[in-house]
């Protein structure tokens, strides 16, 4: 039969392609937004975070969009490469405060 | 780069017995956490701890689950009388005031 809660979205790109995965957090007085990286049997490894001051930040190969007025964040890869397989989480948290909440997760397979 | 370093990374224990995850978080960091992640779900908080006491904690977080900084480098998880439900990877985090959360590669707990 079949195991609550291992059926996470399913992202699947082309290697070379860019890589969209969205999230849409919970709480409109969230105030700082974090997107980690799982590996299988890994912790979570940060990889880029925003303010709600700003809407839009770039790291290296990565770009992270922040819409408050929809409670949507996005997370772009560009050039998603073999290595970019893993789980993506994005993490919300209020006012400094001490719980970051997490979302449900995208799993990205690149494909050869 | 400085590191969360968690021990042991596996743990198997009997239903009833106590179990305690060690950490050992980032030197100049002030927040501590504990997280889990039951096999394919989301991270999901259990408890925040700062200034040496807990300052937040979850609902799953019940009677049965202490945190304890007992020197100035360790924290600690301990679950007295465990459950098969508390099988789980345990993450341990830290972070200073305004910085990401750094977690640690986990403890995979297993309650037979």
């Amino acid at each position: 039969g079949e195991s609550v809660g291992l059926h996470l979205p399913t992202l699947s790109v082309q290697e070379g392609d860019n890589s969209i995965i969205n999230c849409a957090y919970s709480n409109s007085a969230s105030d700082y937004f974090i997107w980690y990286k799982q590996e299988s049997g890994k912790g979570p490894q940060f990889i880029i975070d925003i303010r709600s001051n700003m809407d839009k930040r770039q790291g290296q190969r990565v770009t992270v969009l922040l819409n408050k007025t929809v409670k949507h964040l996005s997370l772009q890869i560009a050039a998603t490469q073999p290595g970019d397989s893993a789980v993506y989480f994005c993490a919300e948290n209020i006012n400094y405060g001490q719980n970051f909440v997490f979302g449900p997760g995208t799993r990205l397979s690149v494909l050869p | 780069e400085p590191e969360v370093t968690q021990t042991p990374s596996h743990q198997v224990t009997q239903m009833g017995q106590e179990v305690i995850l060690r950490c050992v978080p980032i030197s100049n960091h002030l927040y501590f956490y504990w997280y889990r992640q039951i096999l394919g779900q989301k991270v999901e908080f259990l408890v925040s701890f700062y200034n040496n006491e807990i300052s937040e904690k979850s609902e799953i977080f019940d009677d049965q689950f202490s945190v304890e900084r007992p020197d100035g480098s360790n924290f600690t998880l301990k679950i007295r009388s465990t459950k098969l439900e508390d099988s789980a990877m345990y993450f341990c985090a830290s972070r200073t005031l305004s910085e990401k959360l750094f977690f640690g590669s986990g403890t995979q707990l297993s309650v037979l």
